[in-house]
């Protein structure tokens, strides 16, 4: 049970907008910035969003992140096939001194 | 361009120990600090462990605490990770992955990693 709670499983179709929710408390989401990963299988996680709404260079702008309070959300617009792979959030966890990870979040386009 | 090799990876059984490796390049090793992250098969992303970028400072999650150890070698651009006691449910890929702050405080966002190595624990 992941302190960052993420639907298993999301969905669209092409061209489609899909938002991926990721929900925690005040001690991590609630006071920290969130990031947000992407993997596809049988490869390494590869950082889509920092500091809650921040792109690294090379990440379209089809995808963007927010948060509010104690939760964040990932949103891709124009969903392409590309986009078919596993997200996770991830925050700093204070009782950790390390960060926390969602569950994940398998998107498939339909 | 930044490399993140890992290394050392195999079939343990229970209760024997394991290092890993970790072979950095393309960028200042002993300005970042570093983190190891595992992934049960078929499970999520599970941090296990973060060293300073000058290995001042080291964190675990509670189930490693005790049995695993993060060290680094800035002479050689290595990051280890020491694994003792090993138990079924360390079983996981593990990645070694570069924090983005800069001689700082450790912010845990994981720009650069590695490929993975996988760990299996079996009698």
């Amino acid at each position: 049970q992941s302190v960052l709670t993420q639907p298993p499983s999301a969905s669209g179709a092409p061209g489609q907008r899909v938002t991926i929710s990721c929900s925690g408390s005040s001690s991590n989401i609630g006071s920290n910035s969130v990031n947000w990963y992407q993997q596809f299988p049988g490869t390494s996680p590869k950082l889509l969003i920092y500091s809650d709404d921040q792109r690294p260079s090379g990440v379209p702008d089809r995808f963007s992140g927010s948060k509010s309070a104690t939760s964040a959300s990932l949103a891709i617009s124009g969903l392409q096939s590309e986009d078919e792979a596993d997200y996770y959030c991830a925050t700093w966890a204070d009782s950790l001194n390390g960060p926390v990870f969602g569950g994940g979040t398998k998107l498939t386009v339909l | 361009q930044v490399q993140l090799v890992e290394s050392g990876g195999g079939v343990v059984q229970p209760g024997k120990s394991l290092r890993l490796s970790c072979a950095a390049s393309g960028f200042t090793f002993s300005n970042y600090g570093m983190h190891w992250v595992r992934q049960a098969p078929g499970k999520g992303l599970e941090w296990v462990a973060v060293t300073w970028h000058d290995g001042s400072n080291q964190y675990y999650m509670d189930s490693v605490k005790g049995r695993f150890s993060i060290s680094r070698d800035n002479s050689r651009n290595t990051l280890y990770l020491q694994m003792n006691s090993l138990r079924a449910e360390d079983t996981a890929v593990y990645f070694c992955a570069r924090d983005s702050a800069v001689e700082g405080v450790i912010i845990a966002q994981l720009d650069y990693w590695g490929q993975g190595i996988l760990v299996t624990v079996s009698s």
